[in-house]
């Protein structure tokens, strides 16, 4: 069965270090998303990206964040400076389109801390 | 916002029926409820979502009401890897294609 791949399960890094978490949608899906969930709290929406741009972003979803499909496969989601409050779970998700009849596949995320 | 209310816990017997309920009085027409769980810090994982028709898949059964303005998800038997946290949400049709996670009810289910 297919399924949302992301790399690395966990990754630790320093306080203003940049990180890139890397995602491969399902194939031929088209609409790509980022959640993050800070432990013991909610799953947040970051951004959505279709049609390689981004489709909307949440207040979260600042400067220090970018979004890529550098390629046919990967969809990735870059942190420029890490600070502490960044540490959490890292989720990607695609679906087939972006109607909204069409349900969303979560990866296992990447769990991200920062030190 | 979330907009939708769900109870905060429930429990349920292994092998017995899970009815999970969801409040989402102020559906608009056009509107999806879908239904995604959550094991331990897992991603979140779909289940299944309709619109105002009675829906059922390999996993569960959505029951949604006539007004729309409620649905059950049924877990017609429920087993411990059931136990999860299981989050009812409506799909704005708003523009956006996102889905916004309330906090859900955490499932425990008992052997």
């Amino acid at each position: 069965e297919p399924e949302v791949t992301q790399t690395p399960s966990h990754q630790v890094t320093q306080m203003g270090q940049e990180v890139i978490l890397r995602c491969v949608p399902i194939s031929n899906h088209l609409y790509f998303y980022w959640y993050r969930q800070i432990l013991g709290q909610k799953v947040e929406f970051l951004v959505s990206f279709y049609n390689n741009e981004i489709s909307e972003k949440s207040e979260i979803f600042d400067d220090q964040f970018s979004v890529e499909r550098p390629d046919g496969s990967n969809f990735t989601l870059k942190i420029r400076s890490t600070k502490l409050e960044d540490s959490a779970m890292y989720f990607c998700a695609s679906s087939p389109g972006g109607a909204w009849n069409t349900e969303a596949f979560f990866g296992q995320g990447t769990r991200l801390t920062v030190v | 916002d979330a907009k939708t209310t769900q109870p905060p816990s429930m429990d349920c017997a292994e092998g017995r029926a899970a009815n999970l309920p969801c409040n989402h009085s102020t559906i608009s027409g056009n509107e999806y409820v879908y239904w995604y769980r959550q094991i331990h810090s897992q991603g979140p994982q779909y289940i299944i979502h309709g619109l105002k028709n009675n829906e059922t898949n390999e996993m569960a059964s959505l029951i949604i009401t006539e007004d729309r303005k409620s649905s059950t998800l049924i877990l017609p038997h429920a087993t411990l890897r059931d136990t999860a946290v299981y989050y009812c949400i409506v799909r704005a049709t708003s523009g956006t294609y996102k889905y916004i996670f309330g906090t859900g009810t955490r499932l425990k289910v008992l052997a």
